[in-house]
C-alpha cells in the first residue's frame, strides 16, 4: 500500500516558473527522499532529508520537512523543459524489520512548457 | 562506474508462465531491493536482500520469490503469471540495508503478461 499522498497529481507550468509538490505520509520516518522518473523508466535520486532536518537545498531544489504534520514539499525553482517528469516522494521508516524499505507516494506529473 | 543494471529491458509472457528478472548492483553495494510499479502508481516494495539473506518482504503472494548470489547480484522470480503482474520491475541497490541509505535504481524491466 502507498505511504501517503502527493499533491497535486499533475502540474503544468511555463519554463522559468517555480514548481511546488507536496507529500504527506503516515508513519514515523528515518528520512524522506525525492525521486524523479522520466517516461516510466528508472528512478533518479534527487535529495534526501533526515527526520531531524527541516530544510535542505540542492541546486535548484529545495525540500522542506514537517514531521509534526507528516508532510514534505519539493520546490523546483526556475523550471526548465528538461524538468518534465514524474516526481515521487519516498519514506524510509524508523525501526522495524524492513528498515531498508522505501514506501512511495503516487507521484506528481510535472509538465514544463517551453 | 556502472550503475544498477537490469535485464532484460522488456519481456512479454502469457498467463501461467514463469519469469526471471536479473539485477546487478553498483560495485561495492551489498543490498538489493526489488519494487513493482504498476502504470500510474508509485513503486511498491517486494523484497530486500543483504548478504544473500532476505531482510524484508512486502505484501506480495508466494508466487514472487527472489535470491541473491555471492557476487551480490539478484534474481526475481514470478510463477504462474497473472495479467495483473504486468508492470515495471525495478531493482535498487545500496551499500547496506539500513534505512539511512540512498537507494540507487536501475532502468527497470517492463513485463507484459498477455
Amino acid at each position: 500500500s502507498q505511504q501517503g499522498e502527493e499533491d497535486p497529481q499533475a502540474l503544468s507550468i511555463q519554463e522559468g516558473e517555480n514548481a511546488t509538490m507536496n507529500c504527506s505520509y503516515k508513519t514515523s520516518i528515518n528520512n524522506l527522499q525525492w525521486y524523479r522518473q522520466n517516461s516510466g523508466r528508472g528512478l533518479v535520486h534527487l535529495i534526501l532529508i533526515r527526520s531531524n532536518e527541516r530544510e535542505k537545498h540542492s541546486g535548484r531544489l529545495r525540500v522542506t520537512l514537517d514531521t509534526s504534520k507528516k508532510s514534505s514539499s519539493l520546490l523546483i525553482t526556475a523550471s526548465r523543459a528538461a524538468d518534465t517528469a514524474s516526481y515521487f516522494c519516498a519514506t524510509a521508516n524508523a525501526g522495524g524489520t524492513s528498515y531498508g524499505k522505501l514506501t512511495f507516494g503516487q507521484g506528481t506529473i510535472l509538465t514544463v512548457h517551453p | 562506474d556502472a550503475g544498477v543494471t537490469q535485464s532484460p529491458t522488456h519481456l512479454i509472457k502469457t498467463r501461467g508462465q514463469h519469469v526471471t528478472l536479473r539485477c546487478s548492483p553498483i560495485s561495492g553495494h551489498k543490498s538489493v531491493s526489488w519494487y513493482q510499479q504498476v502504470l500510474g502508481q508509485g513503486p511498491q516494495f517486494i523484497f530486500q536482500y543483504y548478504e544473500k539473506e532476505e531482510r524484508g518482504r512486502g505484501n506480495f503472494p508466494d508466487r514472487f520469490s527472489a535470491r541473491q548470489f555471492p557476487n551480490y547480484s539478484s534474481e526475481l522470480n514470478v510463477n504462474a503469471l497473472l495479467l495483473g503482474d504486468s508492470a515495471l520491475y525495478l531493482c535498487a541497490s545500496s551499500p547496506d540495508p539500513g534505512a539511512k541509505n540512498i537507494q540507487y535504481f536501475g532502468a527497470g524491466t517492463r513485463l507484459s503478461v498477455l
